[in-house]
């Protein structure tokens, strides 16, 4: 079956553009999570959605980073006024329920840099 | 201190080696442990849960000491194709189960 997609696979902006980055989760699952990560550095949590609602945005840095599911599948992190900084590989990942001993299938990633 | 930890290598084996890597946390409440592999670019795949008791999937072991707090991936009879990066992973045991990946510990298999 279709795993965990994310668009687009590489995103290139300028210093204070706002981008949208989507995901896709496999059919079905309910918790879908956003991380980054950084090279040789592990996946840093950013926000878990169960259904809808964003039920942990704990790992969001700043204002700046916002994500909807709106319809409780695709979700679609947003990026405002982008720093150096957030140049990373943002990744998507869903699980069935959100359990404890779910396990979370990682989408492609979305490489974003900013220049 | 980072919530987990683990030794960055690389890890520089011969084919055939057998070869173990540690991985400490520090929230002792952590209830679910897993390895993840993740080759250069490409996303993070689930390799293994890690049971209290143990577990074994062919030529990979992993461990759990929660005494110590760290768990442990073996890997016997080292293929080339076996060379990655491997994260490991500790969830809380409530809330929202937000898993914590270490940052990962690099594999080079050489002929």
């Amino acid at each position: 079956g279709a795993g965990v997609s994310q668009t687009p696979s590489n995103k290139v902006t300028e210093k204070g553009k706002y981008v949208e980055l989507r995901c896709d989760p496999i059919s079905g699952h309910t918790a879908l999570y956003w991380y980054r990560q950084s090279l040789g550095q592990g996946p840093e949590f950013l926000i878990y959605f169960q259904g809808t609602g964003a039920a942990d945005d704990s790992g969001l840095p700043n204002d700046r980073f916002f994500a909807v599911r709106p319809e409780g599948s695709v979700s679609t992190l947003k990026i405002q006024r982008t720093e150096r900084g957030d140049s990373a590989m943002y990744l998507c990942a869903s699980s069935p329920t959100g359990g404890g001993t779910d396990t979370q299938y990682f989408g492609p990633g979305t490489r974003l840099t900013v220049l | 201190r980072k919530e987990v930890e683990q030794d960055p290598g690389p890890f520089n084996v011969p084919e055939g080696a057998t070869v173990a890597f540690n991985c400490t946390y520090s929230n002792s409440a952590s209830q679910s442990f897993f390895w993840y592999r993740q080759d250069c670019r490409k996303e993070p795949k689930l390799l293994m849960s890690v049971y209290s008791s143990g577990n074994e999937d062919g030529r990979f072991t992993a461990q759990l000491n929660r005494a110590s707090q760290y768990i442990s991936l073996l890997i016997r009879d080292s293929k080339l194709s076996d060379s990655a990066t491997y994260l490991c992973v500790a969830r809380p045991p409530g809330g929202s189960y937000i898993p914590t990946f270490g940052r990962g510990t690099s594999l080079i298999v050489h002929p």
